[in-house]
């Protein structure tokens, strides 16, 4: 099974931050990796999909990168609504499916 | 415009048994793989399986092997999840989720969340 670890766990930031979230895969996923977000008491939201494709409606603040086991997501301008946890997702085995464990972006 | 509508909350006690629903519309249901997803109180996101609704096409977390039972009815353009001999660590809300059809990969549609509550 192909395991997905995040980091940091969590992160203080400030409004207009730059924030930086990585994501690392067990193995090569051939950059069939998502990224969504979650506000509390909401459903997650697809960000990006295929490590850099912004998902249609998502600002242009969030950007997905990364290629074989290491990738990342950059919000440039951190704005106060995406203080929230976010999670990837790894599709290499599509159908099949894992989440990463999570990081939640919080008030510094 | 897609939607995924679930069924209501629900309150068991342990040893029972839970079917919960996810009605589609807005696309071609039979032919787009229909998704769960649980979410434990103050957890993250863990992916229970998917299915096909075409064939029939099932596939499992391990981990929920056994566990789990996804089943769709193409009449009425409904996926369901079915949980037995529940425990109290089966409480979470629990997403039906769809991808859609080619380069994706990934869950563009979220239904809004069943709650399951399992307590004595």
């Amino acid at each position: 099974d192909i395991q997905l670890t995040q980091s940091p766990p969590s992160v203080s930031a400030s409004v207009g931050d730059r924030v930086t979230l990585t994501c690392r895969a067990s193995q090569d996923i051939h950059g069939w990796l998502a990224w969504y977000q979650q506000r509390p008491g909401e459903a997650p939201k697809l960000l990006i999909y295929a490590a850099s494709t912004l998902q249609s409606g998502v600002p242009p603040r969030f950007s997905g990168s990364g290629s074989g086991t290491d990738f990342t997501l950059t919000i440039s301008g951190l704005q106060p609504e995406d203080f929230a946890t976010y999670y990837c997702q790894q599709a290499n085995t599509f159908p099949t499916f894992a989440f990463g464990p999570g990081t939640k972006v919080d008030v510094k | 415009e897609v939607q995924l509508e679930q069924s209501g909350a629900e309150a068991k006690k342990p040893g029972e048994s839970l079917k919960i629903s996810c009605k589609g519309s807005g696309y071609s249901f039979n032919n787009h793989w229909i998704g769960w997803v649980r979410q434990m109180p103050d957890k993250g996101l863990e992916w229970i399986g998917i299915i096909f609704p075409d064939d029939s096409d099932t596939r499992y977390n391990p981990s929920f092997q056994g566990q789990a039972t996804i089943s769709a009815d193409r009449a009425v353009k409904t996926a369901y999840l079915q949980l037995s001999s529940l425990k109290a660590s089966d409480t979470a809300v629990y997403y039906c989720v769809r991808p859609p059809r080619g380069a994706a990969r990934a869950f563009d549609s979220w239904g809004q969340g069943t709650l399951v509550t399992v307590s004595s």
